[in-house]
């Protein structure tokens, strides 16, 4: 069964720091995959999304992601991160099948932001 | 393009009543799925329709639960005879068949947070 797991639960760094978030997942085939943000109280945001060709892929707010296949994992960073980027980051894989286009989630990693 | 919306935002009830929550979907997206989303957990899928049409519905959706998407636009998702763990945010996203081209991406609504006492 597909799967996506975030190894850190909690995350914090200092403002104008450099940012990466883990995000490994399990899938037999090409995998589509996802990043959101969640801030406090409201729905998800998409930063980025890869499907397929370059592996490194650029979202909003300057978050890019690279996807690496040896490796399973497609891990977002940040060069400088702001004090508004504190929130949840929620990664995600399509879960492919006959007929389904549903989305699985991992269990997101808090980001704290230290002025 | 107004995004996807959801009513009501927020939703407190007591033990055994009946919720029912709404989602409007971006306009000329015919797909469209459910969610909930527990403290400290990713969202979990529920349900999906294509259409009108409920193509797939999790485990996790028991006989409680049902929802509709009557004339492909709007659905609504009613939990019947709440119970406390049914307190969760409960979201909404649609998202564009365009299988043709590329997977669909998913745009999600601000949620309704249940809170079942």
């Amino acid at each position: 069964a597909q799967s996506v797991t975030q190894p850190d639960i909690h995350i914090t760094v200092s403002e104008g720091a450099s940012l990466e978030l883990r995000c490994n997942y399990s899938y037999g085939a090409t995998p589509y995959l996802f990043w959101y943000v969640q801030s406090p109280g409201q729905g998800l945001q998409l930063l980025l999304k890869y499907f397929s060709g370059d592996t490194l892929v650029q979202g909003i707010k300057g978050f890019e992601a690279e996807f690496k296949r040896s490796q399973s994992s497609f891990n977002l960073r940040k060069p400088s991160v702001h004090w508004s980027d504190a929130a949840e980051y929620f990664c995600a894989v399509e879960g492919q099948g006959s007929g389904t286009y549903k989305y699985i989630f991992g269990t997101g990693t808090r980001l704290k932001v230290l002025a | 393009d107004t995004g996807v919306s959801q009513d009501p935002r927020h939703k407190i009830t007591k033990r055994g009543q009946n919720v029912t929550f709404r989602c409007d979907p971006i306009s000329e997206h015919n797909r469209l799925y459910w969610y909930r989303q527990t403290l400290g957990q990713g969202p979990e899928f529920l349900t999906y329709f294509q259409n009108e049409a409920q193509l797939e519905k999790s485990r996790l959706l028991s006989d409680r639960f049902s929802a509709e998407r009557p004339k492909g636009s709007f659905s609504t998702l009613e939990i019947q005879r709440t119970e406390q763990g049914d307190s969760a945010m409960y979201l909404c996203a649609s998202s564009l068949d365009s299988r043709a081209l590329l997977p669909d991406t998913q745009y999600f609504g601000p949620g309704t947070r249940l809170t079942v006492l």
